[in-house]
């Protein structure tokens, strides 16, 4: 079945710090990948997405990078702030219809002033 | 904005009762899903709904029942809680014409079975 894989948290790192977190897939199909964030004691908001490969998803100063040959979608921002401090989940999506989410199991990013 | 209302958000409960928690949405969408998020687990897929009267299971589902007697509304119930249900319950919807799959997510609901 479809499974994602994260690096494991947290991440602490210093104001405007380069970021990366890794993501890997396994998918039987053509997945779609995204990127959520979760806020302290909020739900999860959409970051960006990437629907095929070679896409790039981009927001906030965020980017993800399909890429269909190594399987991954690593999320990088060249300077982060103290308000970026969330647990990051990557996911896929096998389509459309009633396909469901598969989400990896978070990392947790700390920026320190 | 979704339009995505849980309820209960907090809810403290014994062993061996049973909980309701209930997912309210505004826009009719027809795909509605509820997850449950654990330390170091993730969210993991409880059960979801493609339409009134329509559901099916998801990985982990042993415990849990869902009805959607109409299509706004989206219960997840447990018939009798456990500790192992201890958690954050979060209603998605999938909004209307999206074809790449994107969830958008309720508040959440923090259960804790005592």
């Amino acid at each position: 079945g479809d499974s994602v894989t994260q690096m494991e948290g947290p991440v602490t790192l210093s104001e405007e710090a380069f970021l990366t977190i890794n993501c890997t897939y396994t998918a039987t199909g053509y997945p779609s990948l995204f990127w959520y964030v979760q806020y302290p004691g909020e739900g999860l908001q959409l970051l960006l997405k990437a629907t095929k490969a070679d896409d790039k998803g981009s927001n906030k100063g965020f980017e993800a990078t399909y890429r269909k040959e190594t399987t991954s979608f690593h999320l990088e921002k060249g300077s982060v702030q103290v308000s970026d401090s969330a647990v990051y989940f990557c996911a896929l999506s096998e389509g459309s219809g009633y396909s469901t989410l598969t989400f990896g199991k978070g990392t947790m990013l700390l920026v320190s002033p | 904005d979704a339009g995505i209302t849980q309820s209960p958000r907090h809810k403290v409960t014994e062993t061996g009762t049973p909980v309701t928690l209930r997912c309210h949405q505004t826009e009719n969408h027809r795909y509605m899903y509820w997850y449950r998020q654990d330390p170091g687990h993730g969210l993991r897929l409880i059960h979801y709904s493609y339409g009134v009267k329509d559901t099916d299971k998801g990985e982990v589902s042993d415990g849990y029942s869902v009805s959607r007697s109409k299509t706004e509304d989206f219960l997840l119930t447990l018939e009798s809680a456990t500790s192992s249900q201890t958690s954050v319950y979060f209603c998605a919807i999938k909004t209307s014409g999206t074809n790449t799959g994107e969830l958008f997510f309720g508040e959440g609901s923090r259960l804790t079975v005592l």
